[in-house]
């Protein structure tokens, strides 16, 4: 049981090119999360998705696509990389009727 | 005005020393508390959970002030692999979002 899972670990892209990070999870939990987490800052929702085929804006979507075909996984896009994306990307993800929220170990994003 | 504050730290305590921390919120509808612990690079983890008045789990124990709108988390006995960053959050109204603060950064010393 791996529980959430995030790829890639790392990465530097560059300014305007694109990329995806992909979350899964293997404990059948209904809703997922991605967040950013900046220094000084408490984690902030980007999107989420409440089931498979569902995906809603968070607090700072801008920038951001998201998918999620599939209950185990969800999809971060991100179109045209900006150095203001530079940060940490957490998915998260939880049962229904619950707030207990699994996270995975995150992404490490850098946009020169 | 922030859904979820808390002092920033950095908290720096000798080991077996009591420290203690508020976090205060915004929605004063809000029925259930969490304090996450992270540690440096890595992922947010939950530590406590807090229905009603508080929560004790070992040397951990949650308050709840509703009346004032603040949590305090207080560690006894404090530990060196205490150090690490505490999160308080606070669930937003619908869909099982979560707010987090910006954390409390501990430090314990040899």
């Amino acid at each position: 049981n791996a529980g959430v899972t995030q790829t890639p670990k790392f990465r530097v892209l560059k300014t305007g090119q694109s990329m995806t990070l992909l979350c899964a999870q293997d404990m059948n939990h209904e809703y997922m999360y991605w967040y950013r987490q900046d220094p000084g800052m408490g984690l902030r929702l980007i999107h989420y998705s409440v089931g498979e085929g569902t995906t809603a804006k968070g607090e700072v979507p801008d920038g951001y696509n998201v998918s999620r075909l599939k209950k185990q996984n969800f999809l971060l896009g991100l179109e045209s990389a900006a150095p203001s994306q530079t940060s940490v990307y957490f998915c998260a993800s939880t049962l229904a009727d619950t707030d207990t929220q699994y996270f995975g170990p995150g992404t490490r994003l850098t946009v020169l | 005005r922030k859904e979820v504050e808390q002092d920033p730290g950095p908290f720096n305590v000798p080991e077996g020393a009591t420290v203690a921390f508020n976090c205060t919120y915004s929605n004063s509808a809000s029925q259930s508390f969490f304090w996450y612990r992270q540690d440096c690079r890595k992922e947010p983890k939950l530590l406590m959970s807090v229905y009603s008045s508080g929560n004790e789990d070992g040397r951990f124990t949650a308050q709840l002030n509703r009346a004032s709108q603040y949590i305090s988390l207080l560690i006894r006995d404090s530990k060196l692999s205490d150090s690490a960053t505490y999160l308080c959050v606070v669930p937003m109204s619908n869909d099982y979002k979560l707010s987090f603060g910006a954390g409390t950064t501990v430090t314990v010393r040899a």
